[in-house]
């Protein structure tokens, strides 16, 4: 079982939809979470951290549960622009020095 | 804005010639790593560098080397390159290690033929 599982989708979504997807993660002793965005061939990058009370970042929102070990992102009035894949990331340590990766959910937004 | 920058975009190399990546960040970050992407797969790391002249294995070093003569440097070095080692390779730096936040070069796509 790999330690950071995501449903490699692609998850084909309307304009103005909401969609959400979800990222389970192996080891209990996990302490921080993340989301990041890589678009087509380019690097990714940081879309916003995962607290244990929730985050929330204009239309994006972020929810951790520990007991089920889970983390998800919300997306809603989805545009255009976001379409790309999203990375789950999961720490085990204080530094981040071993951060275990998801290999990412493609999200397609069609007009 | 932080900038990472590696060196090639692609590149082409034969089997058991010696590759050297490049990878410079402008942010006097101390931390430095360097990554592979595979589809399908997530992003694993290959090695990492808390300071100048250090350097840990990551969980796929076997093939690779690094070097980090100066701060701003950080560069992988595969000795005898192989097919399986075809990859998308990225380099990363952070300030600090409780810093959450990867700063990303654009990458360097690998094909060994």
């Amino acid at each position: 079982r790999k330690e950071v599982e995501q449903d490699p989708g692609p998850f084909n979504v309307p304009e103005g939809a909401t969609v959400a997807f979800n990222c389970t993660y192996s080891n209990s002793a996990s302490q921080s979470f993340f989301w990041y965005r890589q678009d087509c061939r380019k690097e990714p990058k940081l879309l916003m951290s995962v607290y244990s009370s929730g985050n929330e970042d204009g239309r994006f929102t972020a929810q951790l549960n520990r007991a089920s070990q889970y983390i998800s992102l919300l997306i809603r009035d989805s545009k255009l622009s976001d379409s790309a894949t999203y990375l789950c990331v999961v720490n085990m340590l204080a530094s981040n020095y071993q951060l275990i990766w998801g290999a990412g959910t493609k999200l397609i937004i069609k007009p | 804005d932080v900038k990472v920058t590696q060196s090639s975009r692609y590149l082409v190399k034969r089997t058991g010639e010696k590759v050297f990546l490049e990878c410079v960040q402008d942010m006097d970050h101390e931390n430095m790593f360097w990554y592979r992407q595979d589809p399908g797969l997530g992003l694993r790391l290959i090695y990492f560098s808390y300071d100048v002249k250090m350097k840990e294995k990551g969980d796929i070093p076997e093939g690779y080397s690094v070097s980090r003569e100066k701060k701003e440097r950080f560069s992988l070095i595969l000795e005898s390159a192989s097919t399986n080692q075809t990859s998308m390779y990225l380099c990363a730096s952070s300030f600090e290690p409780s810093n959450e936040k990867l700063f990303f070069g654009s990458g360097t796509q690998l094909s060994v033929l």
